[in-house]
């Protein structure tokens, strides 16, 4: 079955504690992205990756980072959580969107659950 | 920069009842504008991609339109498995990440 996987769904950490995120698709898709929603302000977009190797800050990466070594996985790693980073998280894949004019459709995972405290 | 609004922020239907779902938007050339349904506590499932006015895509009770300006979801005859958030997204051809930018959704519940 074609999907995004993460993990994990739930997490509760302390302020400080490192931790990682994973997230890995089985479509062969370039393009990842990971978002976090909050209530009254919608999904916005933390961190994106073209393809191996190639990532780069959206519209909220301040506290995050990421890496692609591997086409099939983008964790989201979090050096130092803040209570400001809890959230619900989600990572999205696509193919690549400059292989054509139109977009592609990105497929979304099924969230992980972060409390900060 | 981009910016997508959806209305109403919550919708109850009785089921049956027909309605619509508006999603206005403004963008720096539309590459697509796409429809998400969510169920609470899960990820957002991808119902239609549009790509240019005057577009329409149908999808068992779900109908979406497309105008230069906005967007519409009709629902026709819901049934209360058609409750969730339904979420509207632009992509824009202004930046190089080609990210979603999304409106914050609209509550539907359909009650039997």
């Amino acid at each position: 079955e074609a999907q995004v996987t993460q993990n994990p769904r739930y997490l509760i950490t302390v302020t400080g504690k490192k931790l990682t995120v994973t997230c890995s698709q089985n479509m062969n898709h370039e393009y990842m992205s990971w978002y976090r929603q909050d209530p009254g302000l919608g999904l916005r977009q933390i961190y994106y990756s073209m393809n191996v190797e190639v990532t780069d800050k959206g519209d909220v990466p301040e506290g995050y980072k990421v890496s692609r070594k591997e086409k099939r996985n983008f964790p989201l790693i979090l050096e130092s959580p803040s209570p400001n980073q809890t959230s619900l998280y989600f990572c999205a894949s696509s193919l690549s969107p400059e292989r054509t004019m139109n977009p592609e459709t990105q497929y979304f995972g099924p969230g992980t659950r972060l409390l900060v405290l | 920069e981009d910016q997508v609004t959806q209305s109403p922020e919550a919708l109850r239907l009785q089921e049956g009842e027909s309605s619509s779902l508006n999603c206005s938007y403004t963008v720096s050339g539309l590459r697509g504008l796409f429809w998400y349904r969510q169920d609470p506590g899960k990820g957002p499932e991808f119902l239609f991609t549009l790509y240019s006015a005057g577009e329409e895509k149908e999808k068992e009770r779900l109908k979406a339109t497309l105008t230069k300006k906005e967007s519409f979801l009709h629902i026709t005859a819901p049934k209360p498995e058609d409750s969730a958030t339904y979420l509207c997204a632009v992509q824009g051809n202004g930046g190089s990440n080609y990210k979603l930018t999304f409106g914050k959704g609209t509550l539907l519940t359909v009650n039997p």
